[in-house]
């Protein structure tokens, strides 16, 4: 089965200062990776999903990116952050097959 | 694309109680239906999943129900227990796209003792 590292787990960053957040799984080889936020209140939106390493495939227009350097490392980037980037930002990945989908811990970030 | 809409937003119910969260979702192609349930500062755990094959599934206290004419499934959890409040979110998912699952906003779930 697979393990899903996110740090930090908590994040406070001014407005316009650079983001990194890093997602690690440990298991399977070559896993689907997704990124998912969750604003105050809201259920989870996908940022971000990749099949492989550099392949990343983005759901929605923002002002984030992601990388996937290693087959099992995803992180997720800004260059400036928004007021509007604030939330709990979700590291996924099938525990075998496609499915079920499982998270990891989450990173709470908050701009201020 | 899928939609997928959840009711209610906050439920209360009395420890014993049956709980209900019903979900409708838009794309008849969807074949894949989980629940996850979040707690506090965590992220969300799988805690049960229906295939579109299936009308209805059991694991002890919870069960979910598919009706894909009308296209929504439901999530019933009986015998409710305080450790049951948390936020729970139902999702769907077209399983030839792997794992994109849409989310409902979720339900607030509070089992009072």
């Amino acid at each position: 089965s697979q393990t899903i590292h996110q740090w930090p787990a908590t994040l406070v960053q001014p407005v316009g200062s650079p983001l990194s957040l890093e997602c690690t799984v440990e298991g399977t080889s070559n896993p689907n990776l997704y990124w998912y936020r969750q604003a105050a209140g809201r259920g989870l939106q996908l940022l971000f999903y990749s099949v492989g390493i550099g392949q990343i495939s983005s759901e929605v227009p923002q002002n984030l990116s992601a990388s996937r350097p290693q087959d099992r490392q995803f992180i997720l980037s800004s260059k400036k952050l928004l007021l509007s980037d604030s939330g709990f930002y979700l590291c996924a990945c099938p525990n075998t097959g496609p499915e079920p989908l499982h998270f990891g811990n989450g990173t709470r970030l908050t701009v201020t | 694309g899928e939609n997928v809409e959840q009711h209610p937003s906050t439920l209360s119910v009395q420890e014993g109680d049956s709980a209900v969260i019903k979900c409708t979702y838009s794309d008849s192609a969807s074949n894949y239906f989980p629940w996850y349930k979040q707690e506090l500062g965590k992220g969300p755990q799988l805690i049960i999943d229906i295939r579109s094959n299936v009308g209805e599934k059991k694991d002890q206290r919870i069960a979910v129900t598919l009706n894909k004419t009308a296209k929504h499934f439901s999530l019933h959890i009986t015998e409710t227990q305080p450790e049951d409040s948390a936020v729970y979110f139902c999702a769907a998912s077209i399983r030839e796209y792997g794992n994109k699952l849409v989310f409902g906003a979720g339900t607030i779930l509070r089992v009072k003792s």
